[in-house]
């Protein structure tokens, strides 16, 4: 499989809990992206890392939310004690020169 | 600030017409444009792209226009399907940064 892989594809979680997301990119793909998604609006960039590097994080990125990419390889995203503003679809996205490829997502229910 | 705007959220077509979905930018120094395509439960698939340096792409039944002096690009589909039936969200980024993405518009078409 050469897409990106996203995993869980779905996670449903007690407000207060921590979650970890994690996202396989394309092997050769040095870029790798979070966004997320809610409802009636557009990904939102929340960061991106070149090979290990965090390059860039978004205000919406508290410091609840941690990411890491090591070796340059697969990317988690966790959450720390989860609220129901969090209730997203996270997306991951990986991508070499100006070829985006995004995963098919992680829906995070809050309840 | 929403610096990629479309303006329609919803647009209903009929079978075999064309389809126009129209985006808005404010940045002027994005240089490269693209539409993805999105399925309810599903990460955006990739469509089409145009860079800054074109005002025309065209792939099979898929044409973006871009008009830089207005900051407008639009999607033609010609003849629309049912199957294209999704949401379709515009995005920019500038020098291979991050994309920033438009609001989405829900287009669907009508056997």
């Amino acid at each position: 499989d050469t897409g990106v892989s996203q995993n869980p594809r779905h996670k449903i979680t007690k407000r207060g809990q921590n979650v970890t997301f994690r996202c396989d990119p394309i092997s050769e793909h040095n870029r790798l992206y979070w966004y997320r998604q809610t409802l009636g609006q557009g990904p939102e960039f929340l960061t991106y890392f070149q090979n290990e590097a965090q390059l860039e994080k978004s205000r919406l990125l508290s410091d609840r939310f941690s990411a890491e990419r090591p070796k340059g390889s697969f990317s988690t995203l966790e959450i720390q004690r989860t609220e129901q503003g969090d209730s997203a679809m996270y997306l991951c996205a990986s991508t070499w020169n100006y070829g985006y490829t995004f995963g098919s997502g992680t829906r995070l229910t809050v309840v | 600030d929403q610096q990629v705007k479309q303006n329609s959220p919803s647009l209903s077509v009929q079978e075999g017409r064309i389809s126009i979905l129209n985006c808005d930018y404010t940045n002027s120094m994005f240089d490269y444009f693209l539409w993805y395509k999105k399925y309810p439960a599903e990460g955006p698939t990739f469509l089409i792209s145009i860079s800054s340096i074109k005002d025309k792409n065209e792939d099979g039944r898929f044409t973006v226009f871009l008009n830089k002096s207005a900051k407008h690009l639009s999607l033609h589909i010609v003849p629309s399907q049912p199957g294209d039936s999704a949401v379709y969200f515009c995005a920019a980024s500038a020098e291979g940064a991050k994309l920033v993405f438009g609001q989405g518009t829900r287009l669907t078409i009508n056997p």
